[in-house]
């Protein structure tokens, strides 16, 4: 069974504050993204990582950053949260071609 | 870059009605179209997916079709039941397998009996 973890279900943080997000698999896959989800703009791809220590920006980098140092832990940054990045935020990794997700992060940014 | 467009935003119908779900995409080199299914206050779930070289697949009362000229992909659930109300998403991607993908807006589906 495919299995993505994700550290938090819920998360509140005030402004300027520094957010790490975890995502953990445990199924030795190389590739492993973080999306985030709003409602009307459904999914959007922040960062992905082919494999450790190598990083891809997505469709909407800006105000994040990503560390990928073990094979099965891909982490999101909020370097200095803001309000606008309250959001659903979703890891997910690849088996045999196919993205499966994380249950999701819902942070709130104060 | 690809888009990938859904319709209808929303979808009612009642208890064993069947209900379909439309994608059109724009990069002809697409080759992977997933459907997902996301439940309140979860991460979406993998339901179905078909590759490019096959035109329909099936699984118990969910089936995807893929019409790789017109550029669409569509999902459709025989004998809907309530617990199939939710959001669904259709993605796609021209890249090899393993790659980043592309989703529609979502679907949202109510079922009500």
């Amino acid at each position: 069974d495919v299995k993505v973890t994700q550290s938090s279900r819920y998360l509140v943080k005030r402004t300027g504050e520094k957010v790490f997000l975890e995502c953990v698999q445990d199924m030795d896959h190389e590739n492993m993204f973080w999306y985030r989800q709003d409602p009307g703009l459904g999914l959007r791809l922040i960062y992905f990582s082919y494999d450790v220590k190598m990083k891809e920006k997505g469709d909407i980098p800006e105000g994040y950053s990503v560390s990928r140092e073990k094979k099965e832990r891909f982490s999101l940054i909020l370097e200095s949260a803001s309000t606008n990045q309250t959001s659903m935020y979703l890891c997910a990794s690849i088996r045999q071609g196919s993205q499966y997700f994380g249950p999701g992060t819902r942070l709130t940014v104060l | 870059g690809e888009n990938v467009e859904q319709h209808p935003s929303t979808l009612s119908v009642q208890e064993g009605d069947s209900a379909v779900i439309k994608c059109t995409y724009s990069d002809s080199a697409s080759n992977y179209f997933p459907w997902y299914k996301q439940e309140l206050g979860k991460g979406p779930q993998l339901i179905i997916d078909i590759r490019s070289n096959v035109g329909e697949k099936k699984d118990q009362r969910i089936a995807v079709t893929l019409n790789k000229t017109a550029k669409h992909f569509s999902l459709h659930i025989t004998e809907t039941q309530p617990e199939d109300s939710a959001v669904y998403f259709c993605a796609a991607t021209p890249g090899q397998a393993g790659t980043a993908l592309i989703f529609g807006k979502g679907t949202t589906l109510s079922v009500s009996s």
